[in-house]
């Protein structure tokens, strides 16, 4: 079973629509993170969460939210999707005493 | 301003030669760096590491080579494998969460 799950794996959805993309881990880490690429681009990191109460924004958090539910569950949010907001999503984890990051599979988003 | 450069936006290299990636950081607070390996459809999954107080770290094909006063590393894989082909990401960190280079894609020719 895969330690980080990511749901839709496949998504695509119209301008103006809100989206939440989310993630579970049975890695017991702390820290989870929401990154998009883009071709050319690399990993951009749009949130992150060092534990449940802990919400940070990352270099490219406008026109995104996230929820940490449960140590296991951080989602993130498109409030109202546009076309550019078209890319591949990651959620990564990791614990306080390493700095490697764990990534699950992507979600590939598409917004028309 | 990007912190984390890869200005090669790919590599072909054959099989059984050696294959160079190169990535350079402008933060000199990073003290640790990290190469990712990314397939298609799949999440990247981490390669190698260097912490900042060493200036070579080796694991089987791979080995990671640290110059902190050029602001330089590299990844050495030899001999290369039509398997690693794939999109290498060169990350660093300095008691942030990591930042990620663009990546170069490798294409191992049999």
């Amino acid at each position: 079973d895969a330690d980080v799950t990511q749901t839709p794996r496949n998504r695509i959805t119209k301008t103006g629509k809100r989206i939440m993309l989310e993630c579970s881990q049975t890695k017991g880490h702390d820290r989870m993170y929401w990154y998009r690429q883009d071709p050319g681009l690399g990993l951009r990191l749009i949130y992150y969460s060092f534990d449940v109460k802990d919400i940070n924004k990352g270099e490219i958090s406008d026109g995104y939210s996230v929820s940490r539910q449960a140590q296991a569950k951080f989602s993130l949010s498109l409030e109202s999707a546009i076309p550019n907001q078209t890319a591949l999503y990651f959620c990564a984890t990791s614990d306080p005493g390493l700095v490697e990051q764990f990534f699950g599979p992507g979600t590939r988003l598409t917004v028309l | 301003d990007q912190q984390v450069k890869q200005n090669s936006p790919s590599l072909s290299v054959q099989e059984g030669r050696i294959s160079i990636l190169n990535c350079d950081y402008t933060n000199s607070m990073f003290d640790y760096f990290l190469w990712y390996k990314k397939y298609p459809a799949e999440g990247p999954t981490f390669l190698i590491s260097i912490s900042s107080i060493k200036d070579k770290n080796e694991d089987g094909r791979f080995t990671v080579f640290l110059n902190k006063s050029a602001k330089h590393l590299s990844l050495h894989i030899v001999p290369s494998q039509p398997g690693d082909s794939a999109v290498y990401f060169c990350a660093a960190s300095g008691n942030t969460p990591l930042v990620f280079g663009k990546g170069t894609r490798l294409s191992v020719i049999a």
